[in-house]
C-alpha cells in the first residue's frame, strides 16, 4: 500500500536552533498536512499545502509542497521547549483517506 | 465551541469485559475516523465512515467494530477484551470534500489487564 517515510525518525536539539524534517513518498499526493501530537493528546493541525511548490508559514513553522509532489518539508525556526512532541506528516490522493508517515519524535534539550 | 470530544480518558479493565469507547463531534461533519496507536509509535487506521449508516474497516484489522446512527456519534466497541487491545485509540472528523484536515479528539487510553 501507500508509504510515507518520514526522516529523521527522532532528533535531540538544543533550545534556540532551527529543526528541518522531511517526508518522501514514492507516490504522488494532491495535499500534505502537518501534525504535530504532544504526549498523551491528539494530533493538531499545524500547516496545510495543496500545491506543488506551495510554500506556507505558520508563526515560527514554515513548510513546503515539494515540486514532484511526492514530498514535504518542516522548518520550525529557533526552537523552544514547547516544540517538544511528534511530528506527523500525511498525503491525500483522490478519493482516498489521508496517509499518515511514522512521524519524527522531537525533543528539545534546555 | 466546535470539538471532538472522547470518553473516556482512560480506561483500566479486566479480560473478557465488553466496552464501548465514546466518540462526539459538533462540527457536523460527515466523515469520522478510529486511529489506534501505540504511545510514541504511528497511528493506524481501524475504522472510519463516510456518514450514517456508512462503516468501513481500516487499514489495520481489529476486533473492534463501530457504529454510525447519527451524525455526530461514533462509537467503537469491543465484544471482549484482551491484553493485547491495550493502546490508544484516537477519533477524528472531517469535512466532506478534498483536502480538508482531520480534527482529532483527546484519545482514550485503555488498559487491559
Amino acid at each position: 500500500g501507500q508509504q510515507l517515510n518520514q526522516s529523521p525518525q527522532s532528533m535531540f536539539i538544543q533550545e534556540g536552533e532551527d529543526v528541518s524534517m522531511n517526508c518522501t513518498s514514492s507516490s504522488i499526493f494532491n495535499t500534505w498536512l502537518w501534525y504535530k501530537q504532544d504526549p498523551g493528546e491528539g494530533p493538531v493541525l499545524l500547516i496545510a499545502l495543496y500545491k506543488a511548490g506551495e510554500l506556507t508559514s505558520n508563526g515560527r513553522l514554515t513548510a513546503q509542497f515539494g515540486i514532484t509532489r511526492k514530498d514535504s518539508f518542516l522548518n520550525i525556526s529557533a526552537s523552544i521547549p514547547s516544540d517538544v512532541g511528534i511530528y506527523f506528516c500525511a498525503g491525500l490522493k483522490d478519493g482516498q483517506n489521508f496517509v499518515f508517515g511514522p512521524g519524527t519524535r522531537l525533543s528539545v534539550l534546555p | 465551541e466546535a470539538d471532538i470530544y472522547q470518553t473516556p480518558r482512560y480506561l483500566v479493565i479486566g479480560t473478557g469485559k465488553k466496552i464501548t469507547l465514546e466518540c462526539s463531534q459538533t462540527m457536523g461533519h460527515d466523515k469520522m475516523y478510529w486511529y489506534q496507536q501505540d504511545p510514541g509509535m504511528e497511528l493506524h487506521l481501524i475504522h472510519y465512515s463516510y456518514g450514517v449508516n456508512s462503516t468501513e474497516k481500516g487499514d489495520l484489522s481489529s476486533e473492534s467494530t463501530v457504529s454510525r446512527i447519527r451524525t455526530e456519534h461514533f462509537p467503537l466497541t469491543l465484544e471482549s477484551a484482551r491484553p493485547s487491545h491495550t493502546s490508544q485509540y484516537l477519533c477524528a472528523s472531517s469535512e466532506v470534500g478534498f483536502g480538508y484536515g482531520y480534527t482529532f479528539g483527546s484519545g482514550t487510553r485503555l488498559t487491559v489487564v
